[in-house]
């Protein structure tokens, strides 16, 4: 089946500092991916959506500045938090759709856990 | 827009014993729904999903959804709690209609706890 993996599983950071998580499809070519945020005994909330070779679409509310996003190969999707804080401490999670599959299919990464001291 | 609605933060139900986790919701046009589960400090696994077709849904682990399309419901249903079923669960609906993007709009959650 399709298998998405993040890295890191979860990371430690200080303040002011910037923090890279990487999604990938393993099995799968993914053309659009998308990256939630889940806070503690809370839903996911959408983030942005990327799509393979273009900018990524935020959701209102999201910082795009603070949350970069790349989407440069059609397995692999970077969300970069800078100048990190400890709000920005989270669970993220991305997800991605199958380029040939049904558009109704998405296939979630066992999430990243941020903490930001 | 999109919605759903979990009416319940969290279900106690005996072990087995029957359980359900509700779920409506609200689209403009043909709902695609999903149910997934989420263990601590995990992503979220894919138990089921209605597209179109029978109403009634089966999925993994012996899960099973309603699709009520008059009360608009979708609830999860299994007709034995194990304690292994302790977990957070989402529905979560898209639109099928084609319009928009392919994004998924996820009720709030709810935990499931099944009592020995």
């Amino acid at each position: 089946g399709a298998v998405v993996s993040q890295h890191p599983s979860w990371v430690i950071c200080k303040s002011g500092t910037s923090v890279k998580i990487e999604c990938r499809s393993l099995d799968f070519q993914a053309t659009t991916m998308f990256w939630y945020r889940q806070f503690p005994k809370q839903s996911l909330m959408l983030m942005a959506t990327s799509n393979e070779g273009s900018k990524a679409t935020y959701e209102q509310g999201v910082e795009k500045d603070k949350f970069l996003i790349n989407h440069a190969s059609l397995t692999l999707s970077t969300l970069t938090v800078t100048s990190a804080h400890p709000e920005d401490s989270s669970f993220y999670i991305c997800s991605a759709r199958d380029r040939g599959r049904p558009s109704y299919e998405q296939y979630f990464g066992p999430g990243t856990r941020l903490t930001v001291t | 827009a999109q919605s759903v609605a979990q009416p319940e933060d969290q279900v106690n139900v005996a072990e087995g014993n029957p359980l359900t986790v509700k779920c409506t919701y609200s689209v403009s046009g043909n709902p695609y729904l999903f149910w997934y589960v989420q263990y601590p400090n995990r992503g979220l696994q894919f138990l089921l999903k209605y597209i179109t077709g029978d109403n009634l849904v089966k999925g993994s682990y012996g899960f099973e959804a309603e699709f009520n399309k008059s009360q608009t419901s979708f609830h999860l249903k299994k007709p034995s709690a194990l304690v292994s079923d302790s977990a957070l669960y989402f529905c979560a609906v898209r639109d099928g209609s084609g319009a928009g993007s392919y994004q998924l709009t996820f009720g709030k959650g709810t935990k499931l706890s099944v009592i020995p």
